[in-house]
């Protein structure tokens, strides 16, 4: 069975860093792209980028190119989505997923809620 | 704003059909056969309905159906249950290995 997991909740103050997990299993991890997806409160989906762990080829979207860095360790079929000083704005739903083939999205892990308040 | 088009909310009896479109341009939905439909539950992740335009994946009724016609694409969920209340993305394929999400969707069982 294929399972994405991720922490289920992260809370920081503005300025804060911050790195979250996705750790997939059930399959050949580094064989398949890993996407990033945000979902802020009550809003749709918004496709931020995705990574290949086998060379960690990145692509992400113009939108949120500089705003995030995505990362993997493929030793432990983990992809990680980072910020370096966060924002308010930041507080949303994060879900990573796997992107098969890389034309659509088949799997989704159960998402990372950040908040981010003073 | 989304890169693709759907209306705000969709409404349909148990037992009949609805269909949510999604609007794209010549450089997502119509210029490939890469459509994906999901269905998000409040408090849930999304879950894949329909993938390259028509293909359910396993475990999904065939009471969901996919299609497309030039730039615009459509769900169609027949025989409506009260647990297909939920909310419903599109999404294309749109060149260098990028995804673009409609605004989704939300279908009210009546």
């Amino acid at each position: 069975e294929v399972q994405l997991v991720q922490p289920g909740a992260e809370v920081k103050k503005p300025g804060e860093s911050l790195r979250i997990s996705c750790q997939g299993s059930g399959y050949s991890f580094t064989s398949y792209w890993i996407a990033w997806v945000r979902q802020m409160p009550g809003k749709g989906l918004e496709w931020m980028g995705i990574i290949y762990p086998r060379d960690s080829d990145t692509r992400y979207s113009p939108s949120f190119q500089g705003q995030v860095t995505m990362s993997v360790d493929g030793s432990i079929s983990t992809a990680y989505l980072q910020w370096t000083s966060l924002e308010a704005s930041d507080s949303a739903m994060y879900y990573c997923a796997r992107q098969a083939g890389i034309h659509n999205i088949d799997y989704w892990g159960q998402g990372t809620l950040v908040t981010v308040s003073s | 704003q989304s890169a693709l088009t759907q209306p705000r909310s969709v409404s349909g009896s148990p037992g009949r059909s609805v269909t949510i479109s999604c609007t794209g341009t010549s450089s997502d939905v119509g210029g490939y056969d890469y459509v994906s439909w999901y269905q998000q539950h409040p408090g849930k992740p999304p879950r894949l309905l329909i993938y390259d335009v028509t293909k359910r994946p396993s475990g999904v009724p065939d009471r969901f159906s996919g299609s497309k016609s030039g730039n615009t694409a459509s769900l169609t969920i027949s025989g409506l249950q009260a647990e297909d209340e939920a909310d419903y993305y599109c999404c294309s394929y749109a060149g260098d290995y990028s995804l673009d999400f409609g605004g989704g969707t939300k279908l009210t069982v009546l």
